[in-house]
């Protein structure tokens, strides 16, 4: 099993519609993250959790939420897409001191 | 403000050749630096992981260096392949928290 699965890969959805993009790990890391990859740009954070009862905004959390339902498992939901959501989602998980990283294969969304 | 650059932004060699790519950053407080490789579409991979006392760290034909003193980075590809096209992302570690300053990569393309 990979150490970090993201599902679904790909997906192509219309404006308005709600969307869940879905994370599990089984590092046993307490930290997760979303991050967004546009074209050109570096990976940009959108939520970060430290453990299940603890959540916080990254950087361009707008548009977005999320649910950490077990230290496994962190879930990134978009309430009503738009398409400048169109992006590569990346869902990491990374060990205290940071001597561990792991990111999933990516979810590949687009907004039509 | 936590900034990670890097340079070039994309570059062009020869198959066998030897290139060297930098990372300029301005975190504080420093707490370790990380050079990813990433796939067109994958997610990103660990190359090295460095801490404030290493000045150099091999994985492979890739080694990194790290000033602390000047605040930069540069990653070294000795005798390049075909598989080593992909971007190379820099990413440093702040505070106590180890909150993650991403940059926005260097695209190496690799020709026969």
């Amino acid at each position: 099993d990979a150490d970090v699965t993201q599902t679904p890969r790909n997906r192509i959805t219309k404006t308005g519609k709600r969307i869940m993009l879905e994370c599990s790990q089984t590092k046993g890391h307490d930290r997760m993250y979303w991050y967004r990859q546009d074209p050109g740009l570096g990976l940009r954070l959108i939520y970060y959790s430290f453990d299940v009862k603890d959540i916080n905004k990254g950087e361009i959390s707008d548009g977005y939420s999320v649910s950490r339902q077990a230290q496994a498992k962190f879930s990134l939901s978009l309430e009503s897409a738009i398409p400048n959501q169109t992006a590569l989602y990346f869902c990491a998980t990374i060990n205290q001191g940071f001597t561990e990283a792991f990111f999933g294969q990516g979810t590949r969304l687009t907004v039509v | 403000k936590n900034q990670v650059e890097q340079s070039p932004q994309s570059l062009i060699i020869l198959e066998g050749k030897n290139c060297t790519l930098q990372c300029n950053y301005t975190v504080s407080p420093f707490s370790n630096l990380r050079w990813y490789k990433q796939d067109t579409g994958r997610g990103p991979v660990s190359l090295t992981i460095m801490t404030f006392s290493e000045n150099t760290k091999s994985n492979g034909r890739y080694t990194a260096t790290l000033d602390a003193d000047t605040k930069q980075s540069s990653l070294h590809i000795t005798a390049s392949q075909l598989s080593d096209s992909a971007s190379y992302i820099c990413v440093v570690s702040a505070g106590s928290n180890y909150q993650l300053i991403w940059g926005a990569g260097t695209k190496l393309i690799i020709k026969p």
